[in-house]
């Protein structure tokens, strides 16, 4: 069975700063996908990013990007010029190709302005 | 595209009644409908997988007498969480998908339910 791990609870960042929230899993499978969602406090889930396995290029979406280690397997998110807005809880996930997901047990994000 | 409606998005209701959460799937077929439970400040734990035409699958603790799933067609699968009791009271979240692994998962917007 696939498992996500965010080791990180809760993190904080200023305003206009950086962050990065980490991610491991641990698959036997060659081929799966995996995301990023953010959850604010209105609780709607909200995809962030995606990377496929399969691509050797991290994906990047304006602010955020990712640093995906697939050897270390390792799926990291980097916030750049952290808004208010950003301020959510932040699920990994990791997909099958058929589609199930699993997901980490979360980060929490604080913007300090 | 890829829209995911759930209602109601709050009920409070007395212990002992039926509630029933519906999750439709507006603008795509969804082969497969997840059914999550999040409580507050806690990531989604999955309760079951509804695929369209058959029997859901549950996770293990989950009791399938208390959660009854139907997914009478592609674009509708519906919980029912029979006799409620306030330790049923949580956060309900519907996902569909296309079983491509490729594609995230698409959310509703959740249901509130508190049993009192």
């Amino acid at each position: 069975a696939q498992t996500v791990t965010q080791s990180q609870p809760e993190m904080s960042v200023q305003e206009a700063e950086t962050v990065t929230l980490s991610c491991t899993y641990d698959t036997s499978e060659s081929d799966y996908y995996l995301f990023w969602y953010k959850q604010p406090p209105s609780r709607q889930m909200i995809l962030v990013i995606r990377q496929e396995a399969y691509k050797q290029q991290n994906a990047t979406e304006n602010r955020f990007s990712v640093n995906f280690q697939k050897a270390a397997k390792s799926f990291s998110l980097k916030i750049s010029d952290s808004q208010l807005g950003d301020a959510a809880m932040y699920f990994c996930a990791y997909n099958t190709n058929a589609g199930k997901s699993t997901f980490g047990d979360g980060t929490t994000l604080t913007v300090k302005p | 595209g890829a829209v995911v409606s759930q209602h109601p998005s709050w009920v409070i209701c007395k212990s002992g009644t039926s509630v029933k959460i519906e999750c439709r799937s507006l603008d795509f077929q969804a082969t497969t409908m997840f059914w999550y439970r999040q409580f507050p400040k806690q990531s989604l734990m999955l309760m079951a997988t509804s695929n369209e035409g058959s029997k859901a699958t549950y996770e293990q603790g989950v009791e399938k007498d208390k959660f009854l799933i139907n997914h009478a067609s592609l674009t509708l699968s519906t919980l029912t969480v029979t006799s409620a009791h306030p330790e049923d009271s949580s956060f309900y979240i519907c996902s569909a998908s296309r079983d491509r692994g490729f594609e995230p998962q698409h959310f509703g917007d959740g249901t509130r339910l508190s049993i009192l």
